[in-house]
C-alpha cells in the first residue's frame, strides 16, 4: 500500500535558520503530494500541494518539489520564524477519486527566538 | 469560504461508555466525509470514508460496530465511538470535500477516556 515517511521527529532551529524537512513516499499510483501544518490545539491546515511530478509548490515562504525520480517531497524554507513552530505532515492522496489521504508521522518544528 | 466545524472540541468519557461527535460543513456541499484519528505520538489514521450515495467504507482495524457513522445530508456527519477504552483516546478529525476539490479539516474532537 501507499506510505509516506518522515524521518525527523523533531527539528529545533533558531530564527532565520534554513529549514529542511525530509519526506519520501511510496505508491504505485500518480498521487498528489501535500504538506499540512498543525498548530497547537488546531486541526491540520493545507500548506501546499503539488499535483504533477517535477513541479514545485510554494506557499508562505515554504516550498517543496515533487521529485518522482527520488520519490521525495522535502519541505524547505529559507528563513524560519518563531511563528512557524508547529507540526508538519507530509501526505499523499491518490488521484483516483477515492481520496484516501496517507499521512507521514509528522515533524515537530520548534523555532527559538 | 469553506469551513468545517467539529463539536465538541474536547470530551471526557468513562471507560466502556460511548461518545458521539459531530462534523458540520459550511460554505460547500460535503459530498465526501472522512474521519481520521490521531492517537498520542502517532499520525493520522483513516477510520472510514463516507461518500453520498455510496456505502461507508471502513479501513482495516476499524469497524462499523465500533465507529458507526452517519452522513444524512451534504452538510453534516457524525461518528460515535462505542464502548470507548483507553486505546480509543486521541484527536478525531473530520475532513470534508465537495467532489474532487481540496479536503477541509475541522479542528478535531479530542477524546479522553478515564
Amino acid at each position: 500500500g501507499d506510505s509516506v515517511t518522515q524521518k525527523q521527529g523533531q527539528v529545533t532551529l533558531s530564527e532565520d535558520d534554513f529549514l529542511f524537512i525530509n519526506c519520501t513516499y511510496s505508491t504505485t499510483t500518480y498521487p498528489t503530494l501535500l504538506w499540512y501544518v498543525q498548530y497547537l490545539g488546531q486541526g491540520p491546515q493545507l500548506l501546499l500541494k503539488v499535483t504533477t511530478a517535477n513541479n514545485k509548490g510554494i506557499s508562505r515562504g515554504f516550498e517543496a518539489t515533487y521529485d518522482k525520480g527520488t520519490t521525495s517531497f522535502h519541505l524547505q524554507k529559507a528563513s524560519v520564524q518563531e511563528s512557524d513552530s508547529a507540526v508538519y505532515f507530509c501526505a499523499l492522496v491518490e488521484n483516483t477519486g477515492n481520496y484516501k489521504y496517507v499521512f507521514g508521522a509528522g515533524t515537530r518544528l520548534k523555532v527559538i527566538a | 469560504g469553506a469551513l468545517v466545524y467539529q463539536y465538541p472540541r474536547r470530551t471526557i468519557c468513562k471507560s466502556g461508555t460511548s461518545m458521539r461527535m459531530e462534523c458540520q460543513a459550511v460554505g460547500f456541499q460535503a459530498t465526501s466525509v472522512a474521519w481520521y484519528r490521531q492517537s498520542p505520538q502517532k499520525t493520522f489514521e483513516l477510520i472510514a470514508l463516507s461518500t453520498v450515495n455510496s456505502a461507508i467504507k471502513y479501513e482495516q482495524n476499524f469497524t462499523q460496530e465500533k465507529f458507526p457513522i452517519s452522513h444524512p445530508n451534504l452538510s453534516f456527519s457524525s461518528m460515535t465511538v462505542l464502548n470507548a477504552y483507553l486505546e480509543d483516546r486521541g484527536l478525531y478529525l473530520c475532513g470534508a470535500r465537495q467532489g474532487n476539490t481540496e479536503v477541509f479539516f475541522g479542528k478535531g474532537t479530542r477524546l479522553t477516556v478515564v
